[in-house]
């Protein structure tokens, strides 16, 4: 039974087009995370909800909006992508705020063309 | 100065010998360390996490930390060809109730048979 997972896989899209990518977690965990993960395999957060309320909030472009509808469930929506914006982008689990075990989630690849 | 600075690699390793990775970091009050183990194409899988100074084992793996050096270590016995893999030294940043991870770029294990 899967504890993080997401959808897509891989998403391939052109310049200009918004996407959204969606995590679910079924460990009863109260914090979920998004992570960016370059070329260069760099793995840094973009942000955190915890019990549905955004606690952690990177300097990301506002292109990038992410939306918690209850604690199991944290979506990513993109808009007017950029090549730059290619990456893959995982999802993460914990117990809570200041639990500092996370779990991963498979990950989605995104290629902007 | 990164946070969290790993050697690259490749580290490679003869099947059955001890594999010795490295990770130093900068904030001095973190307390909290990780390690994951990121396969190609795969997500992190959290395989340790440290929190005192001194040694933690946990199998074939053990964990080595030494706050006063700002230095954290995982070593692997018998390393077997399933271990390579990308490994992932991650430290906790301090401020306030949330919970941040910053992740070193990773050091590449590759076991010979």
């Amino acid at each position: 039974d899967t504890a993080v997972s997401q959808t897509p896989k891989y998403l391939v899209t052109q310049m200009g087009n918004d996407k959204s990518i969606k995590c679910e977690q079924n460990l009863g965990h109260d914090t979920m995370y998004w992570y960016k993960q370059d070329s260069k395999k760099f793995l840094k957060i973009m942000f955190s909800y915890n019990n549905k309320e955004l606690i952690i909030n990177e300097t990301v472009p506002n292109r990038f909006s992410p939306k918690s509808p209850d604690k199991a469930h944290l979506n990513l929506h993109i808009n007017s992508l950029e090549l730059g914006d290619s990456a893959v982008y995982f999802c993460a689990s914990s117990q809570g705020p200041t639990t500092y075990e996370q779990y991963f989630g498979p990950g989605t690849r995104l290629t902007v063309t | 100065q990164k946070e969290v600075e790993q050697n690259s690699g490749p580290l490679s390793v003869p099947e059955g010998a001890i594999a010795s990775l490295n990770c130093t970091y900068s904030d001095r009050v973190s307390q909290s360390f990780f390690w994951y183990r990121q396969y190609s194409g795969k997500s992190p899988e959290l395989i340790m996490s440290i929190y005192s100074n001194g040694d933690k084992e946990d199998g074939r793996f053990t964990a080595q930390l030494n706050k006063a050096s700002q230095y954290v270590s995982l070593l692997i016995r018998d390393s077997q060809p399933s271990d390579s893999a990308t490994y992932l030294c991650a430290v906790n940043r301090v401020g306030g109730a949330t919970n941040k991870l910053i992740f070193g770029t990773g050091t590449l294990l590759a076991v010979q048979p």
